[in-house]
Parts: structure tokens; C-alpha cells; sequence
């Protein structure tokens, strides 16, 4: 079955500081991972899907990682803004499976002016 | 070009009434899917639907729940006889085809907020 991992689960930092998200999956069969933001009473954007055969992908000050073997993603935030404070979600589709989504729990992210 | 839409945004039930989100998927969009986001958890899957047909509900309650995706209209998720233990925030999501085999991200509505009282 897979599981899903965030660590942190909150992060407070500085405006203008770079952070790492880290994302931790126990089944390495995956067909991709996708990287969401979630604000308070809203819901999910996405961010960025890495397909299993990339390494990683770019959006603007994002970038994410995708390290399937060992079964880790890292969404890295370049310049951190007030703006970005939200939870951020990861989630995997295995292969074989169903097209269900598998969520972690998030990681609440709050940069501070 | 709409987004995924769901209604209400917030739905109040007594205990033992019934419940019904309903949820209309980007424009082009056949492949609909329902998830459950609990306080303090994170989101869970619930069943996965494309026109006319459930393909995959392992993750829907036995009991009470049911979801259907017509020819015609929305998608609609239904709860029976609700209970306290229902109180989530529910997610409907589509994608134009696979995500999975295909890489077609889903796209997610803002939530029904459904509060039993």
C-alpha cells in the first residue's frame, strides 16, 4: 500500500529565504508526482507534475525534484514571498493501480514580511 | 474557460438528513473523481468515475455513499442518513483523460464544506 510522507510539518522562514519541501513515498512504481498549493478554505492549484521518467521540473521560482528510486521528491523555492505562505501538498499515482491520487498531509509554509 | 465547479461551497445537515455535492468538470473534461479531506488529514480518495460509469469506488464507505456521473449534468456525490463523523471538506477533480498512463494532471474544484450538525 503506499504511504505518503511531508516533512516538515510546518515550516516558518524570513521573506526572501530559499526552502526545501521534502516528500517521501514508500512505492517507487509510480506513474508521476504532482506538487499542489492549498490556501486556507480553498482548493488545490497545481503546481508542477514530474513524470517517472524526468528528474525534475521548473516553474518560475519552483522547482521540483523527483528521485524515484528511493522514492523522494523535494520542492525547492527560490526567493521565498508573503504570498507563498500556504500548504503544500504532493501526491503520486502508482502504476498498475487505479488513477487515484495518494496524498501527504502537507507541509504549512508561512514566510514572514 | 471554468475551472472545476462545485456546489454549495458549504452545506449544513442535521444528523440523519441526506446530502448531495454536486460537481461539473472543466468543459472536455469524461474522467471525474471525488476525494475527502477529514480535519487534521489529508486528502483521500474516494472513487473515480467517467461518463455513465463507476471505475473504481474503493475508497467510498459501503454504506450510505454513492456517486453517479451522468450523460447529462454534473456529477454527484451523495451521502445518506449523514453523521457527525462526515463533517469534511470534500474535493472533486477531472482530467481529460489518464493521469496516470497518460500524464493528464487532474484538476481540482474548491470544495463542498459540508458541517453535520
Amino acid at each position: 500500500k503506499q504511504e505518503v510522507t511531508q516533512i516538515p510539518a510546518a515550516l516558518s522562514v524570513p521573506e526572501g529565504e530559499n526552502l526545501v519541501l521534502n516528500c517521501s513515498f514508500t512505492d517507487s512504481a509510480i506513474y508521476n508526482l504532482q506538487w499542489f498549493r492549498q490556501d486556507p478554505g480553498k482548493g488545490l492549484t497545481s503546481l508542477l507534475l514530474i513524470q517517472s521518467s524526468q528528474r525534475e521540473q521548473t516553474s518560475g521560482r519552483l522547482n521540483a525534484s523527483l528521485d524515484k528510486s528511493s522514492g523522494r521528491s523535494t520542492l525547492y523555492i527560490a526567493a521565498s514571498q508573503p504570498g507563498d505562505s500556504a500548504t503544500y501538498l504532493c501526491a503520486v499515482i502508482g502504476v498498475g493501480g487505479s488513477e487515484k491520487l495518494v496524498f501527504g498531509k502537507g507541509t504549512k509554509l508561512t514566510v514572514n514580511p | 474557460n471554468a475551472g472545476v465547479m462545485q456546489n454549495p461551497r458549504h452545506l449544513v445537515r442535521r444528523r440523519g438528513q441526506e446530502a448531495r455535492l454536486r460537481c461539473s468538470p472543466v468543459k472536455g473534461h469524461s474522467h471525474v473523481y471525488w476525494y475527502r479531506q477529514l480535519p487534521e488529514e489529508g486528502l483521500k480518495f474516494m472513487v473515480y468515475l467517467q461518463k455513465e460509469n463507476i471505475i473504481d469506488e474503493s475508497g467510498m464507505p459501503k454504506e450510505r455513499f454513492s456517486a453517479e456521473f451522468p450523460k447529462e449534468g454534473p456529477s454527484i456525490l451523495r451521502i445518506q442518513q449523514v453523521v457527525r463523523g462526515d463533517s469534511a471538506a470534500y474535493f472533486c477533480a477531472s482530467s481529460r483523460s489518464l493521469q496516470g498512463a497518460n500524464n493528464q494532471p487532474q484538476h481540482f474544484g474548491d470544495g463542498t464544506r459540508l458541517s453535520i450538525l
